[in-house]
């Protein structure tokens, strides 16, 4: 069963335009909401990540909203740049207290490219 | 400080043989976890350690074990290798088991 479900697959996008990604949980115990930012031929990376007591997290030009009512998560890129295309990865885990597990629950992915 | 390192980068073996994929966390983190990146799956948890002690599984088949050193550095052993065994097989490090993952490049398996 997949505990994040994240869309689009692939998503195309114009240089200068906004990149929307969204993903969806089903465990309410999930309290930490990272995205990781994959190129080919390397490991994912943190990009961003928010926790539930916040409805939205900035960081430059990437952005998280957070809908802790409907379980949602998207993450908007602005001014979406070619440098910027590559796998987005959701992901979810349970980092609250009791928990001594530190796994991470991923989406799909969704492939982004940037056209100039 | 230097990031999260796999060892070998590139691996080819075939069906029936075993393989040991090695890991070595940023420099004072105590936490590894184990993914396997496919196509078809995804990212798929394998499983996390800390301080030499397993602290969770995934839901892969006995084949796949692994251990951590005193060190914090980690070694995944996948034996009887099948075709479905090719995949990214991904480490990554943190401070402790509730803190931000640091990912490796990954250890690129194919099996024939």
């Amino acid at each position: 069963q997949q505990q994040v479900k994240q869309s689009p697959q692939s998503l195309i996008v114009q240089k200068g335009g906004i990149s929307i990604i969204n993903c969806a949980y089903e465990n309410t115990a999930f309290d930490y909401f990272p995205w990781y930012q994959q190129f080919p031929g390397k490991g994912p990376a943190l990009l961003i990540a928010i926790r539930p007591d916040v409805s939205e997290k900035k960081e430059g030009r990437f952005t998280i909203s957070f809908n802790k009512s409907a379980k949602q998560f998207s993450l908007h890129i602005m001014d979406s740049q070619p440098g910027d295309s590559a796998t987005y990865f959701c992901a979810a885990s349970k980092r609250g207290r009791g928990s001594t597990l530190g796994r991470l629950y991923f989406g799909r992915g969704t492939q982004l490219t940037v056209w100039p | 400080k230097a990031g999260v390192t796999q060892t070998p980068r590139y691996l080819i073996k075939t069906r029936g043989q075993q393989v040991t994929l090695s890991c070595s966390p940023i420099s004072g983190h105590r936490s590894v976890s184990w993914y396997q990146q496919t196509p078809g799956q995804g990212l798929q948890f394998l499983f996390e350690y800390f301080s030499e002690t397993q602290r969770n599984k995934g839901n892969f088949p006995g084949r796949f074990s692994g251990r951590q050193f005193s060190n914090s550095r980690s070694e995944m052993n996948v034996s009887t290798l099948e075709l479905g065994d090719s995949a990214l097989y991904l480490c990554a490090s943190s401070f402790r088991v509730q803190e931000t993952q640091y990912f490796g490049p990954g250890t690129r398996l194919l099996v024939l």
